[in-house]
């Protein structure tokens, strides 16, 4: 059973603290993935990753960051937490497949920032 | 500008009755496209491919490239379909592929 999974399901983070939102996947996908998902607004891009240590910035990138040292794990960062990154937070793993794809979810992290 | 729209955010239905979730796009290239699924309180998931002209769980979805669409459909809606629907479009904008999606539409079947 192929699995995407997030650290936490949950999280209640301070504004200005440092976040750390860490995905993990077992299927050996080059590509990861971290989108918000928020209510009216559907699932958006914060960044990607296609290698180990390779990034690239989505439709939302400002306020995050990433990080990707192995290839199985994918980090995402809010560097300091603000109450507008309150949401819903999916990460993915897929195969470069292209009409093919398909890309697997996390069970999604709901972060609260107070 | 690549984009997925999707028109309705609510499609609520009687149970035994057709059901379309209109999906439209923008894509400069040629386009693929898919449709995840959500039900309530599960991770979101591949539901098809337009590549694959399959239909799963009674669903199809054809792609209109004159009308840039990619409708879901089925004849006859069930309890169970109840869930969040987006589609997808696949951007090759930056060096991979990376997945677009709609705002979604909530699909309720009523009994």
């Amino acid at each position: 059973d192929v699995k995407v999974t997030q650290s936490s399901r949950y999280l209640v983070k301070r504004t200005g603290e440092k976040v750390f939102l860490e995905c993990v996947q077992d299927m050996d996908h080059e590509n990861m993935f971290w989108y918000r998902q928020d209510p009216g607004l559907g699932l958006r891009l914060i960044y990607f990753s296609y290698d180990v240590k390779m990034k690239e910035k989505g439709d939302i990138p400002e306020g995050y960051s990433v990080s990707r040292e192995k290839k199985e794990r994918f980090s995402l960062i809010l560097e300091s937490a603000s109450t507008n990154q309150t949401s819903m937070y999916l990460c993915a793993s897929s195969l470069d497949q292209g009409g093919y794809t398909e890309a697997f979810f996390g069970q999604g992290t709901r972060l609260t920032v107070v | 500008a690549q984009r997925v729209t999707q028109p309705e955010k609510l499609l609520s239905v009687f149970k035994g009755a057709p059901v379309e979730l209109k999906c439209n796009y923008s894509y400069s290239g040629s386009p693929e496209l898919f449709w995840y699924v959500q039900y309530s309180r599960q991770r979101l998931q591949l539901l098809l491919r337009h590549i694959s002209r399959e239909s799963i769980k009674g669903f199809t979805a054809d792609l209109n490239k004159g009308e840039t669409s990619f409708h879901l459909k089925k004849p006859f809606a069930q309890e169970e379909d109840s869930a969040m629907y987006y589609c997808a479009l696949m951007n090759y904008g930056g060096s991979q592929g990376n997945l677009i999606f709609g705002k979604g539409t909530k699909l309720s079947v009523k009994p």
